[in-house]
């Protein structure tokens, strides 16, 4: 099983669909969650950070923790054509400072 | 503030010939950190320098090496390729003082290997 899971898609919307992305993790060690996006031919850009349990928003992006399922989740309202990119999430456990990252989900969203 | 650089862009390398990679850090960055990106496998850890030294490592043989010099710029340095070796390889760059700062990525180098 790996330490973090994540659907790999591919997940196609509409524009101005609200887009929900998650993964799930095993190791209850992994304090800081983080979501990064990667578009084509380019390295990943962090999009949100967060280490606690609980909601982060950012614009027309949404983080969620939840530590007690080990579950993490993005919603993006209002999606774009521009959003259209591989979203990566990714879990940084105490004091190894390496990140683990989900395979990442690829999203399409149509104009 | 310019972003984490990594050079060349684009390599591509035979069999049995080693490669290096370079990485220059955002201004005031000590730590840097190499993954490597493959369809099959995604983003894995390789290893991280922080003031010159390596603090910590990933699981990838021993063909796959790096230092960093004084100024934080990182080099990678992968001997004997193979095939399998053919991937994005990316370089971020961080604070390096707690688990909790973040880590910022260049855009890659792109090795092939035939």
């Amino acid at each position: 099983q790996k330490e973090v899971e994540q659907d790999p898609g591919p997940l196609s919307v509409p524009e101005g669909a609200i887009v929900s992305l998650n993964c799930t993790y095993s190791n209850s060690a992994f304090q800081y969650f983080m979501w990064y996006r990667q578009y084509s031919r380019k390295g990943p850009e962090l999009l949100m950070y967060t280490y606690s349990s609980g909601n982060k928003e950012d614009g027309r992006f949404t983080a969620q923790v939840d530590k007690s399922s080990k579950y993490i989740s993005l919603f993006i309202r209002d999606s774009q054509p521009s959003d259209s990119a591989t979203y990566l999430c990714a879990i940084e456990d105490t004091g190894r400072r390496a990140l683990t990252f989900g395979s990442g989900t690829r999203l399409q969203v149509q104009p | 503030k310019a972003g984490v650089t990594q050079t060349p862009r684009y390599l591509i390398k035979t069999r049995g010939q080693q490669v290096t990679l370079s990485c220059s850090p955002i201004s005031g960055h000590r730590s840097v950190s190499w993954y490597q990106q493959t369809p099959g496998q995604g983003l894995q850890f390789l290893f991280e320098y922080f003031s010159e030294t390596q603090r910590n490592k990933g699981n990838f043989p021993g063909r796959f090496s790096g230092r960093q010099f004084s100024n934080s710029r990182s080099e990678m340095n992968v001997s004997t390729l193979e095939l399998g070796d053919s991937a994005l390889y990316l370089c971020a760059s961080s604070l390096g003082r707690t688990e909790a700062d973040t880590q910022y990525f260049g855009p890659g180098t792109r090795l092939t290997v035939l």
